[in-house]
């Protein structure tokens, strides 16, 4: 049982280049979340797929698209990278994404992606 | 007023000593409350879950104080391996949004 499984661990993109950060998560959760994690900025959520088939901008989702490939997994694609877009992205899933109380909201966190764009 | 706010810390305090944070929050409709833990460079896990009544497992004590809008996490003996950021988090219940995440506080525990 591993989790919350993200690929890659880390990578450098010139600015303008694209990327495809992988999210995969084998607990039957319903809903999966990207974060981007910045010094002094706490976590802020850029998309969210409260259920398969279903997703929804977060706080900061310019720059962004996502895809819910299936109820397993949550892709999360930088069409034309920026610099502003260097950070640590985190994966997340729940089994409901809200108004279930604990435990169905409780999110699983995969171990991060650092991406730094030149 | 943010959603949810937390003292940035960082709290340095000594083995064995006692720490508490407290978290305040905006939503008054909110439900769910967590804490979660982040080590450097690592992912956050969840803590523990704060309930209306209070809650403690084993050297940690979670407080819900709706009255206020506030929660709290008590550390009873510190020990080195507590440091870490501490991750207060809110269920807003309004307009089906997921969790909020605080920007957490930070502790050192000293030997």
């Amino acid at each position: 049982n591993a989790g919350v499984t993200q690929t890659p661990k880390f990578q450098v993109l010139k600015t303008g280049q694209s990327m495809t950060l992988q999210c995969a998560q084998d607990m039957n959760h319903n809903s999966m979340y990207w974060y981007r994690q910045d010094p002094g900025m706490g976590l802020r959520l850029i998309y969210y797929s409260a259920s398969e088939g279903t997703t929804d901008k977060g706080e900061v989702p310019n720059g962004y698209n996502v895809s819910r490939l299936n109820k397993r997994e949550f892709s999360l694609r930088l069409e034309s990278a920026a610099p502003s877009q260097t950070s640590v992205y985190f994966c997340a899933s729940s089994e409901a994404p809200f108004s279930g109380g604990d435990p169905q909201e409780t999110q699983y966190f995969g171990p991060g992606t650092r991406l730094l764009v030149l | 007023r943010k959603e949810v706010e937390q003292d940035p810390g960082p709290f340095n305090v000594p083995e064995g000593a006692t720490v508490a944070f407290n978290c305040t929050y905006s939503n008054s409709a909110s439900q769910s409350f967590f804490w979660y833990r982040q080590d450097c460079r690592k992912e956050p896990k969840l803590l523990m879950s704060v309930y209306s009544s209070g809650n403690e497992d084993g050297r940690f004590t979670a407080q819900l104080n709706r009255a206020s809008q506030y929660i709290s996490l008590l550390i009873r003996d510190s020990k080195l391996s507590d440091s870490a950021t501490y991750l207060c988090v809110v269920s807003p219940y309004s307009g089906n949004t997921p969790l909020v995440f605080g920007k957490g506080t930070r502790l050192s525990v000293i030997a």
